[in-house]
């Protein structure tokens, strides 16, 4: 158990639709990541959050938003789903981000099926 | 920029016989490296890491990997091999640059232990 939990571990719903995904980091941990892991691009890195402020971005799309509370935990907001955005989404989280030393703890995922 | 190749998408070994998973990564900078293994299932959880300290780094469950600078490389290794090792690994790379934090994963290779 890396101390990072998600929610939902599952989500069905359909195209056009809007879902938020949950992520609680481990106690201590400043920075949240989210990432998505699909079987064509694999694992990609999405976005960045160190202590309620975005810090780094990559393939995240438009349509997806995400947000870091004064609680630390995180939300992934994503919308006008569309079939391709059936994935797996992790979170991971570290203790600072700032160095390239951090480790990053996962955790256990949410899976998206879009219909 | 980073990068990532991970040379074999699947291997398979019988159980009891060495584990060697290939990974070869791309880098500006000296680089931090990571595996992780991924259980069926399950979310990513950390074999090991290099951080330009010892460059053969030892992990969890008898795992090791050794960083080789002039080879650009940062194999997996386990002696003796166990049913419980099946899983996908991901040798990744962390971004020195300014998203610092930012890992860069391989595309995985799933690992199969015939009895």
């Amino acid at each position: 158990d890396s101390g990072v939990t998600q929610t939902p571990k599952h989500l069905i719903t359909a195209t056009g639709q809007r879902v938020t995904l949950r992520c609680s980091p481990r106690s201590g941990d400043l920075s949240v990541y989210w990432y998505q892991q699909s079987l064509d691009q694999g694992l990609q890195f999405l976005i960045q959050y160190y202590n309620g402020e975005e810090r780094a971005k990559g393939n995240i799309l438009e349509r997806f938003s995400a947000q870091q509370f004064p609680d630390l935990h995180s939300e992934l907001n994503l919308s006008s789903l569309e079939l391709g955005d059936s994935a797996l989404y992790f979170c991971a989280s570290s203790a600072s981000g700032q160095t390239r030393q951090d480790t990053q703890y996962f955790g256990p995922g949410t899976r998206l099926t879009v219909l | 920029a980073q990068s990532v190749t991970q040379l074999d998408s699947h291997v398979s070994v019988s159980e009891g016989t060495p584990v060697l998973l290939r990974c070869n990564y791309s880098s500006s900078y000296s680089p931090s490296l990571f595996w992780y293994v991924q259980h069926p299932n399950k979310g990513l959880q950390l074999l090991l890491k290099y951080t330009s300290a010892a460059t053969l780094v030892k992990g969890i469950n008898g795992f090791e990997a050794e960083f080789k600078k002039s080879e650009t490389s940062f194999h997996l290794t386990k002696p003796s091999a166990h049913m419980s090792d099946a899983a996908e690994y991901f040798c990744v790379v962390v971004d020195r640059g300014s998203t610092l934090g930012r890992l860069y994963f391989g595309r995985g290779t799933q690992l199969t232990v015939w009895p």
